[in-house]
């Protein structure tokens, strides 16, 4: 079975950093691009960031470049997202997802893991 | 950025009812819309791609219609399992984004 398993969300303060990590199996992870998506308490989801299997492509909203960096590491199975200068309106669950190609749905998501931002 | 907007916010309706949700999107995507389902505290679970295919494991009382801006969910006959929020998602275009949702609720 295809799993997705997230890690390294928690209370962080705002201004810091906090790196989240996913883990793939059940599926030769290098073939599927991997996205991560988050969710703020009683609001919608939110695209985040999507990073082509062979890192080659890498997509970011707007409204998180600069601050969030998505990699991978497919020897470890392994999606991450580097969160920097992080604020209160970030406080959300964060997902990751995965995708086959360009234009398919996101087929396959984590649990999610919690970050919440405040001092 | 394509914009889409999911209508109604809210549909309160008994089970063994019919649902339709709608979602619009600001300029074409084709056919490259995808419809999730979320319950409370669990992840999104793909229901609907490419606007009309059942994701796998599927229940046939969900459908999926339309193309270029207007996309249909149908629920044929409401299950008690069935109400939860649905979301619509674009693939058409980076950056990919998600309609804001409608939550249906038990009448």
């Amino acid at each position: 079975d295809v799993q997705l398993v997230e890690s390294g969300g928690g209370l962080v303060k705002p201004g810091g950093s906090l790196r989240l990590s996913c883990a793939g199996s059940g599926y030769t992870f290098s073939t599927y691009n991997m996205n991560w998506v988050r969710q703020a308490p009683g609001k919608g989801l939110e695209w985040v960031s999507s990073i082509s299997g062979d890192s080659n492509y890498i997509y970011q909203a707007d409204s998180m470049k600069g601050r969030f960096t998505i990699s991978r590491d497919n020897a470890k199975n392994s999606l991450y997202l580097q969160m920097d200068s992080l604020r209160a309106e970030d406080t959300a669950v964060y997902y990751c997802a995965r995708h086959r190609r360009t234009g398919d749905p996101f087929d396959n998501w984590g649990q999610g893991t919690l970050v919440t931002v405040s001092s | 950025e394509i914009v889409l907007t999911q209508s109604p916010a809210t549909l309160s309706l008994s089970p063994g009812e019919r649902a339709t949700l709608s979602c619009r999107a600001s300029q074409s995507v084709t056919s490259k819309l995808a419809w999730y389902q979320q319950k409370p505290g669990q992840a999104p679970r793909l229901l609907i791609y490419d606007a009309s295919n059942r994701a796998t494991g599927i229940p046939a009382r969900f459908s999926g219609s339309g193309s270029g801006t207007d996309f249909t969910l149908t629920i044929s006959s409401l299950e008690p399992e069935d109400f939860a929020v649905y979301y619509c998602q674009q693939r058409s275009n980076w950056p990919c984004s998600f309609g804001q949702g409608t939550k249906l609720e038990i009448k």
